[in-house]
């Protein structure tokens, strides 16, 4: 079965330092990758995609992920974050053979920028 | 509106009644889906529908979940007989089909089983 980890639960940073997400997953087959963004209380928005082609990936509000299929792994980078970058960030996995496309979570990090 | 939106927003329920949660998807959005998210966790899939077929329901955790899209628009997520541990946020997301395309999210209902 499938299965995404998102390796730091909690991800304290400065505001305007850069940052890494961490996301690893589990599987042998071709899948599809996602970043979503919760804000309190607001359901999820998302940032990026990765289906195929460039391992670069990059999404709204300055973000972007690599796509290492040899590691199996799918980090999120932001080089100079805001305080309006504190959320909920949750990585997602999807396998192309997978009728409907439902979405695979990891546990989430939360990321707290401070001043 | 433009977006998914769920109703109620918020739902207190005691142990053994019986609930039923709303989701209208985006116009247009052939697939869509329920996610149930505890807390602290991430969302976990539930059931999946395309059009007005349930095509997959294997993440309902047990015969107490029911889910109905009958009219290949609006869903409804019942929960009979609620139990503590059924106290979450319960997603609904849309989309144009399924695979690559992105699903759209509503803000969630948080039921909560006293």
């Amino acid at each position: 079965a499938q299965s995404v980890t998102q390796l730091d639960s909690q991800v304290p940073v400065f505001e305007e330092a850069p940052v890494e997400l961490r996301c690893n997953y589990s599987s042998s087959v071709s899948v599809y990758l996602f970043w979503y963004v919760q804000y309190p209380n607001q359901g999820l928005q998302l940032l990026l995609k990765y289906l195929s082609g460039s391992t670069l990936v990059k999404g709204i509000n300055g973000f972007e992920a690599e796509f290492n299929k040899s590691q199996t792994s799918f980090h999120l980078r932001k080089p100079s974050v805001h305080i309006s970058d504190t959320a909920e960030y949750f990585c997602a996995v999807s396998d192309l053979g997978n009728q409907g496309g439902k979405l695979i979570f990891g546990q989430g990090t939360e990321l707290s920028v401070k001043p | 509106g433009a977006g998914v939106s769920q109703s109620p927003r918020y739902k207190v329920a005691k142990r053994g009644q019986d609930v039923a949660l709303r989701c209208d998807p985006i116009s247009g959005h052939v697939s869509l889906f329920w996610y149930q998210q505890a807390l602290g966790q991430g969302p976990e899939f539930l059931t999946y529908f395309q059009n007005e077929a349930q095509l997959d329901k294997s993440g309902l955790p047990s015969d107490r979940f029911f889910a109905e899209r009958p009219e290949g628009s609006v869903s409804t997520l019942k929960i009979q007989r609620t139990q503590q541990e059924d106290s979450a946020v319960y997603l609904c997301a849309s989309s144009n089909s399924g695979g690559a395309y992105e699903q759209f999210f509503g803000p969630g209902t948080r039921l909560t089983v006293l």
